[in-house]
């Protein structure tokens, strides 16, 4: 069956400008989840949606970050202002979470690169 | 904050030799998983551990998670050309259920 997929899989942008990443989960998966990842480092935690809500935005680094998943399916990550700083690859992962401690595994996009320049 | 500690950071062997990799936590953990990434590829699910003192096998793999659930390894016996690649693990923590915290990986390089 289908993977989760991210669009677009490159963006390039100007600093200030405002940018949207797109991750569409595979389908039946609940919980949603939203990485960043530079390189040389692990992925890092911005925010985690079960069904329609986020359920845990602690990593999002400031009020630049802002994501939504308003019918429970596609995310959208919005960063407002970017800059030079915010340039990774962002990634979106989905899994089946079933029940509130139980972790299933997370089935990764292939990620959007993002360079600010 | 709660942090997850990964070493080595770089691991270089001749093929057919065993490689460790091991995984610490600040905080008790309430399971951890592992990954693998490819060069220009995407985090794949290895294991999910969860009781204290958990061991799994996979083939080659041997995952084993700590008494106290801080600490985690995964060991790769006589290695070969298709194990390289970056192997993470990411563990969640029982306070904030929904969020894995990844460590910055091992990075695995086999000579054939």
């Amino acid at each position: 069956g289908a993977g989760v997929s991210q669009t677009p899989s490159n963006k390039v942008t100007e600093k200030g400008k405002y940018v949207e990443l797109r991750c569409d989960p595979i389908s039946g998966h609940t919980a949603l989840y939203w990485y960043r990842q530079s390189l040389g480092q692990g992925p890092e935690f911005l925010i985690y949606f079960q069904g329609t809500g986020a359920a845990d935005d602690s990593g999002l680094p400031n009020d630049r970050f802002f994501a939504v998943r308003p019918e429970g399916s596609v995310s959208t990550l919005k960063i407002q202002r970017t800059e030079r700083g915010d340039s990774a690859v962002y990634l979106c992962a989905s899994s089946l979470e079933r029940g509130p401690l139980r972790r299933d595994e997370q089935f990764f996009g292939p990620g959007t690169r993002l360079t600010v320049l | 904050g709660q942090q997850v500690m990964q070493i080595p950071q770089y691991q270089h062997v001749q093929e057919g030799e065993d490689f460790t990799t091991y995984c610490n936590s600040s905080t008790t953990l309430s399971n951890i998983q592992w990954y693998k990434q490819r060069p220009g590829g995407h985090p794949v699910f290895l294991i999910q551990l969860v009781k204290s003192g958990e061991v799994k096998k996979q083939k080659r793999l041997t995952f084993q998670f700590g008494e106290a659930k801080k600490n985690s390894s995964l060991h790769i016996t006589a290695t070969q050309t298709t194990d390289v690649g970056t192997y993470f693990c990411a563990g969640t923590h029982n306070t904030n259920a929904g969020k894995s915290t990844f460590g910055d990986g091992t990075t695995l390089t086999v000579k054939p």
